[in-house]
């Protein structure tokens, strides 16, 4: 297997446009989880989908960010309108419903 | 407020000895802890985790030793090697899958 899959890897933009992160989990795994990391904040939680439903949200810093999971092989985390301090590198991980989650290579954004 | 607590930022050990990472926690719910490896511009990836009806998990060079009246685990590489220089994070969860992650401490292991 592949592994989680996270595209793009790096991602500059403008404060204002829209951002879109992908992730295509591990075949087979049940539960889908967005983590950021950030210096001061460390890694956090951001939301997770069990079975394509999200579960919990809470993470989700603002109405700015939103994440959808149309089916079991992908995932998004769209950020509109983005700002400077969402620069961070966004990891997704996919688990098959035990704790120890499988992470991608994560996506660097910065938004200048 | 950080629930998981790694206080060492960064450790450097030579190589064959041991390395001793710590952990602290302030919630006494937590039921299971992990720990994770990361090394730059890549993910975080699983490298041992414990139960809290266990004081002690072994795999291998890595052991993980869980003190729930101190709210403390600690990690132990033996020996450590060139290879197991990287960033481990110390990460918690109350029986669900959401995780609480500690701000992670970076090992060094000098040849």
């Amino acid at each position: 297997d592949a592994g989680v899959i996270q595209s793009p890897r790096h991602e500059v933009t403008e404060m204002g446009q829209e951002v879109t992160l992908r992730c295509k989990p591990i075949s087979g795994h049940d539960y889908l989880f967005w983590y950021r990391q950030t210096m001061m904040r460390g890694l956090e939680l951001l939301i997770y989908f069990n079975n394509n439903v999200p579960i919990d949200d809470s993470g989700m810093p603002e109405d700015r960010f939103s994440a959808k999971m149309p089916n079991a092989s992908f995932s998004t985390l769209k950020i509109q309108p983005s700002e400077p301090r969402d620069s961070a590198v966004y990891f997704c991980a996919s688990s098959a419903g035990t704790f120890e989650a499988f992470f991608g290579q994560g996506t660097r954004l910065t938004v200048v | 407020d950080q629930q998981v607590k790694q206080n060492s930022p960064s450790l450097s050990v030579q190589e064959g000895r041991i390395s001793i990472l710590n952990c602290d926690y302030t919630n006494s719910m937590f039921d299971y802890f992990l720990w994770y490896k990361k090394y730059p511009a890549e993910g975080p990836t699983f490298l041992i985790s414990i139960s809290s009806i266990k004081d002690k998990n072994e795999d291998g060079r890595f052991t993980v030793f869980l003190n729930k009246s101190a709210k403390h685990l600690s990690l132990h590489i033996v020996p450590s090697q060139p290879g197991d220089s990287a960033v481990y994070f110390c990460a918690a969860s109350l029986g669900d899958y959401k995780l609480s992650f500690g701000a992670g401490t970076t090992v060094t292991v000098r040849a």
